[in-house]
């Protein structure tokens, strides 16, 4: 089974425009974190925001926040008033203690795209 | 800043040849990690290594071997590189892992490899 499920593919928004990205994973685990990454078409993988499962609020960094529901186990990302630079591939990732502590598994990614 | 360089931005080896991909660190991080990227599959973990000369098998170690002789460098080899081994190549680098769930992954720019 997928641990980490992204189901759009592909998203549009228009510019600044809010945006969701989807996320839902799935962990036996009490204890585990959420990451969301950007790649955009340079490459290089830029680390956006972090939710621990035990936060009680939901992380936000600057524009990023992330929509942490963990009864649903999603962790959807918002971009807020979306701007033409984050037009990028998004990747979710999660990171359990259990086991091979050291290891993030990664979801097959959304690639956004802000419409002038 | 972290910073991760990896030997290559883009490779062109032949079927068969044996294939160096290396990475270097210059945060002193204990955790590093090879990754590939390929399109609607995300980033898949191939190997990581927690210290110098230790190594662990990722999700998807066939075909592919690590070296780890300093702290600061990691090398991914294929031994006799194969077309489907034609991917993104992703070296990551973490600090050691503590009893939090976070623990953010720094990358390096990716390597594309192409094997004819």
């Amino acid at each position: 089974a997928q641990k980490i499920t992204q189901t759009q593919p592909g998203m549009f928004v228009q510019e600044k425009e809010a945006v969701t990205l989807d996320c839902t994973y799935d962990t036996s685990d009490q204890s585990y974190g959420l990451f969301w990454y950007k790649q955009p078409s340079s490459g290089e993988m830029i680390f956006l925001i972090y939710q621990g499962s035990y936060d009680e609020q939901n992380a936000t960094e600057g524009r990023y926040s992330l929509n942490f529901q963990k009864a649903r186990k999603s962790a959807n990302l918002v971009i807020s008033a979306s701007q033409l630079g984050d037009s990028a591939m998004y990747f979710c990732a999660m990171r359990e203690l259990r086991g091979s502590a050291r290891q993030l598994t990664f979801g097959s990614g959304t690639q956004l795209t802000v419409l002038p | 800043d972290v910073k991760v360089t990896q030997s290559s931005r883009y490779l062109v080896k032949r079927t068969g040849e044996k294939v160096f991909l290396e990475c270097v660190q210059d945060m002193d991080h204990e955790n590093m990690f090879w990754y590939r990227q390929d399109p609607g599959l995300g980033l898949r973990l191939i190997y990581f290594s927690y210290d110098v000369k230790m190594k662990e098998k990722g999700d998807i170690p066939e075909g592919y071997s690590v070296s780890r002789e300093k702290k600061e460098r990691f090398s991914l080899i294929l031994e006799s590189a194969s077309t489907n081994q034609t991917s993104m190549y992703l070296c990551a680098s973490s600090s050691p892992d503590g009893r939090s769930s976070y623990n953010e992954q720094f990358f390096g720019p990716g390597t594309r490899l192409t094997v004819l």
